[in-house]
């Protein structure tokens, strides 16, 4: 089942702030988050692997929470270009996953001038 | 840098074709993924490898195949292919095995090819 993230869309105008949900049905191993352009491959951001833990890339950062099976993407301040179709990856606990990863429906974050 | 290149950027195949994509990284990667991408539905599994000649079904195996005969080309082949697999495929390769991952509390990310686009008329 894949996870769920909201909000499905938000447009921003430089310089704000936003935040996209993931949420999990099952227990959680890591998340990973990935950004695309339109017309492009995905593009690897950042991963949490354990349980409360936080990244930070530049004004990009994220956390973990294992208890609630979820993670949250913070885009602070934002710029054009991070305009673009946000995904989030979760490789489920325990099993024989093989690194698999099950991905949101996606989150698309426009930002205006 | 990694590279995971696919062999077309755009495909039109005819119904009840056989079609054959194929994905190549050069990192000496372990596990090789084909997705297909829907808008609206994002990325869905269809299969995976984790070893030459090992394969596993992802969450919509159904009308696909795949072969791994060398460890880094993996072959996503569509038997007769139909309209519903118009679709943007994309491939991605990660690096470490799962057990390795598990064994020392890690993981590894995904690097996506640029994709190919079908369409099936």
């Amino acid at each position: 089942q894949q996870p769920v993230q909201s909000p499905q869309a938000v447009i921003l105008r430089e310089g704000e702030d936003a935040v996209i949900n993931c949420s999990s049905s099952k227990a959680l191993y890591s998340v990973h988050w990935y950004r695309q352009k339109h017309g492009e491959a995905p593009v690897f951001l950042m991963i949490l692997l354990k349980g409360g833990e936080q990244k930070g890339h530049e004004k990009i950062s994220a956390s973990f929470n294992e208890k609630k099976q979820q993670s949250s993407l913070y885009l602070t301040a934002s710029q054009l270009s991070y305009s673009g179709t946000y995904f989030c990856g979760t490789e489920y606990a325990g099993g024989t996953s093989y690194g698999k990863l099950t991905f949101g429906q996606g989150t698309i974050l426009t930002v205006h001038p | 840098d990694v590279k995971v290149t696919q062999s077309s950027r755009y495909l039109v195949k005819r119904t009840g074709e056989k079609v054959f994509l194929e994905c190549v990284q050069d990192m000496d990667h372990e596990n090789m993924f084909w997705y297909r991408q829907d808008p609206g539905l994002g990325l869905r599994l269809i299969y995976f490898s984790y070893d030459v000649k090992m394969k596993e079904k992802g969450d919509i195996p159904e009308g696909y195949s795949v072969s791994r005969e060398k460890k880094e080309r993996f072959s996503l082949i569509l038997e007769s292919a139909s309209t519903n697999q118009t679709s943007m495929y994309l491939c991605a390769s990660s690096f470490m095995g799962w057990f390795i991952s598990r064994q020392q509390n890690s993981t590894d990310t995904q690097y996506f090819g640029p994709g190919t686009r079908l369409t099936v008329l």
